[in-house]
């Protein structure tokens, strides 16, 4: 029962490098989102999806982008990543039956940016 | 600005004693609450939620409080285990929109 699942779980970049962010939910959820965690910043929405095909812009969306091409897959991308880009993302699904909004996570992608 | 605090970032009890975990609000558009709980090198998972309608729901060892007038609610854990420590967020929403999370507070339940 896997749930959500998101690779790498660990990755070190120099300052311009890109790299993209996997993550798989098997929950055939509409909804899947990508956020970090910064120390006393809580959890902060970068992208996220409503559907196959569809993106859109959360809190703090400069820097990634995102895209949703099958249903059950949503990548998070760095062009040129930088050193603020340093923290621990994490990638959520969520069937949205009526306005309650309960996620589901995946275990996390810690991001070092030198 | 931060829409949903935990001026708490941490928090220490003995086993078998009452854990009160406390959360503000500032956006009064704001109708379901949640708390979820972290452990190291886990994803949040979700813990318990209120609607705006209700000032307290109840699961097992789990209650939330929610008062509309102070904007502000609660999580007791009754009694505390050692394996209720975690970093526990709050989170709300207001219709149509995306959740808030706050930052989170850590408790630590010593045996």
């Amino acid at each position: 029962n896997a749930g959500v699942t998101q690779t790498p779980k660990f990755r070190v970049l120099k300052t311009g490098q890109s790299m993209t962010l996997l993550c798989a939910q098997d929950m055939n959820h509409e909804y899947m989102y990508w956020y970090r965690q910064d120390p006393g910043m809580g959890l902060r929405l970068i992208h996220y999806s409503v559907g196959e095909g569809t993106t859109a812009k959360g809190e703090v969306p400069d820097g990634y982008n995102v895209s949703r091409l099958k249903k059950q897959n949503f990548l998070l991308g760095l062009e040129s990543a930088a050193p603020s880009q340093t923290s621990v993302y994490f990638c959520a699904s969520s069937d949205r039956t009526g306005d309650n909004e309960k996620l589901f996570f995946g275990s996390g992608t810690q991001l070092s940016v030198l | 600005d931060q829409q949903v605090k935990q001026n708490s970032p941490s928090l220490s009890v003995q086993e078998g004693r009452i854990s009160i975990l406390n959360c503000d609000y500032t956006n009064s558009m704001f109708d379901y609450f949640l708390w979820y709980k972290k452990y190291p090198a886990e994803g949040p998972t979700f813990l318990i939620s209120i609607s705006s309608i209700k000032d307290k729901n109840e699961d097992g060892r789990f209650t939330v409080f929610l008062n509309k007038s102070a904007k502000h609610l609660s999580l007791h854990i009754v009694p505390s285990q050692p394996g209720d420590s975690a970093v526990y967020f709050c989170a709300a929403s207001a219709p149509g929109n995306k959740l808030v999370f706050g930052a989170g507070t850590i408790l630590r339940v010593k045996s």
